[in-house]
């Protein structure tokens, strides 16, 4: 089963507005969430991640925000710019996990236009 | 430092072939893993590890094998190819004494395969 989903496969913004990417997962015991950015032909990079023992992580245009109760964490890009345009991965993480192990989502396309 | 690299970039092989992928780290870091992404699916953990001479399975691991007989070193083995080993493989390392890296794993640049 898909424990962490990504119901969006792409989404499309202008310059300047907000970008939101939304994330859902299934598994109470994750406790840490992380998003990465992916451009083509390259690998993943980290871009901001939270922990469950809060529910907003802010790193200059970039916060997330965590919704325990709902098991829903989105992503917002303020403002967004053409060169945020890259795949966004969700993932998480529980504790106890062997490995430190991360569960990643399906990923969602963003496009900024210019 | 390099980072994560992976050796080769792209590769061609025939159904029933065998090949190696190479993830070295130069951070020394002690956890390793090997995901493939493909369409849709996001990626998907094969094999990890947690030290050098250690091994386990993740969520796909059949088909493949793996080795990490260095720290800096995570080797992954396909015996004999199938279509369906048609992906992209991203190799990954994390550091774990530092506690404020918050889960964060480093990626490598990708090996393009293609089992025809």
């Amino acid at each position: 089963d898909q424990q962490v989903k990504q119901n969006s496969p792409s989404l499309s913004v202008q310059e300047g507005r907000i970008s939101i990417l939304n994330c859902d997962y299934t598994n109470s015991m994750f406790d840490y969430f992380l998003w990465y950015k992916k451009y083509p032909a390259e690998g993943p990079t980290f871009l901001i991640s939270i922990s469950s023992i809060k529910d907003k992580n802010e790193d200059g245009r970039f916060t997330v925000f965590l919704n325990k109760s709902a098991k829903h964490l989105s992503l917002h890009i303020v403002p967004s710019q053409p060169g945020d345009s890259a795949v966004y991965f969700c993932a998480a993480s529980a504790r106890e996990t062997s490995g430190s192990r991360l569960t990643f989502g399906e990923g969602t396309q963003l496009t900024v236009n210019p | 430092n390099a980072g994560v690299t992976q050796t080769p970039k792209f590769r061609v092989l025939k159904t029933g072939q065998s090949m190696t992928l190479l993830c070295a780290q130069d951070m020394n870091h002690e956890y390793m893993y090997w995901y493939r992404q493909d369409p849709g699916m996001g990626l998907r953990l094969i094999h990890y590890s947690v030290g050098e001479g250690t091994t386990a399975k993740g969520e796909v691991p059949d088909g493949y094998n793996v080795s990490r007989l260095k720290k800096q070193n995570f080797l992954l083995g396909l015996e004999s190819a199938a279509p369906s080993q048609t992906s992209v493989y991203f190799c990954a390392s994390r550091n774990v004494r530092d506690r404020s890296s918050s889960y964060e794993q480093y990626f490598g640049p990708g090996t393009r395969l293609t089992v025809t």
